[in-house]
């Protein structure tokens, strides 16, 4: 089974609009970290927004923002008042903590475009 | 300090040819990876070293690859006879150790077998 879902391979949304990404995960482990990453055309991966799983409110980093809903495991990614640069690959990743490698599992991502 | 670096950023080998892969990761992180990401995918773990010891490489493909940070920094990846199946982008990626700590990517070196 997938550990990380993302259902949406692309999406286009008009400049300035807020935009959400979609994530659900699965795992029995109590302690976990959800993290999202930005993947320009350049190829760089680019940490955006991390979410323990014991943080009581959801975390926000200047534009993004991730509605964490631990109940239903899922971890959007929303990006308010989207910008042409936005336009990228993004990845939700999840670290266990029973992985001793604390290694990240990648869904497969999602291809955001920006239109003018 | 600077961030992760890996060299070349590029590499064009033909079939059958060795290739090695470095990854210089930012001073005082514990934790290394290696990924490999085929276009248009998420990235594939491959191995993962804590210091220089290299504690899962559960993920490297076949015995063709082989990955080692000697001395607890600088990490290579190696590549024997290569296949066009190798070609991908291979990530390196470091951090402290711990589930909240995020990993810092290097830009990748995307190899090309032809």
């Amino acid at each position: 089974a997938q550990k990380i879902t993302q259902t949406q391979p692309g999406m286009f949304v008009q400049e300035k609009e807020a935009v959400t990404l979609d994530c659900t995960y699965d795992t029995s482990d109590p302690s976990y970290g959800l993290f999202w990453y930005k993947q320009p055309s350049s190829g760089e991966m680019i940490f955006l927004i991390y979410q323990g799983s014991y943080d009581q409110q959801n975390a926000t980093e200047g534009r993004y923002s991730l509605n964490f809903q631990k109940a239903r495991k899922s971890a959007n990614l929303v990006i308010s008042a989207s910008q042409l640069g936005d336009s990228a690959m993004y990845f939700c990743a999840m670290r266990e903590s029973m992985d001793s490698n604390y290694q990240l599992i990648w869904g497969a991502g999602t291809k955001l475009i920006i239109k003018p | 300090g600077a961030g992760v670096s890996q060299s070349p950023r590029y590499k064009v080998a033909k079939r059958g040819q060795d290739v090695a892969l470095r990854c210089d990761p930012i001073s005082g992180h514990v934790s290394l990876f290696w990924y490999q990401q085929a276009l248009g995918q998420g990235p594939e773990f491959l191995t993962y070293f804590q210091n220089e010891a290299q504690l899962d490489k559960s993920g490297l493909p076949s015995d063709r690859f082989f990955a080692e940070r000697p001395e607890g920094s600088v990490s290579t990846l190696k590549i024997q006879r290569t296949q066009q199946e190798d070609s991908a982008v291979y990530l390196c990626a470091s951090s402290f150790l711990g589930v909240s700590y995020e990993q810092y990517f290097g830009p990748g070196t995307r190899l090309t077998v032809t």
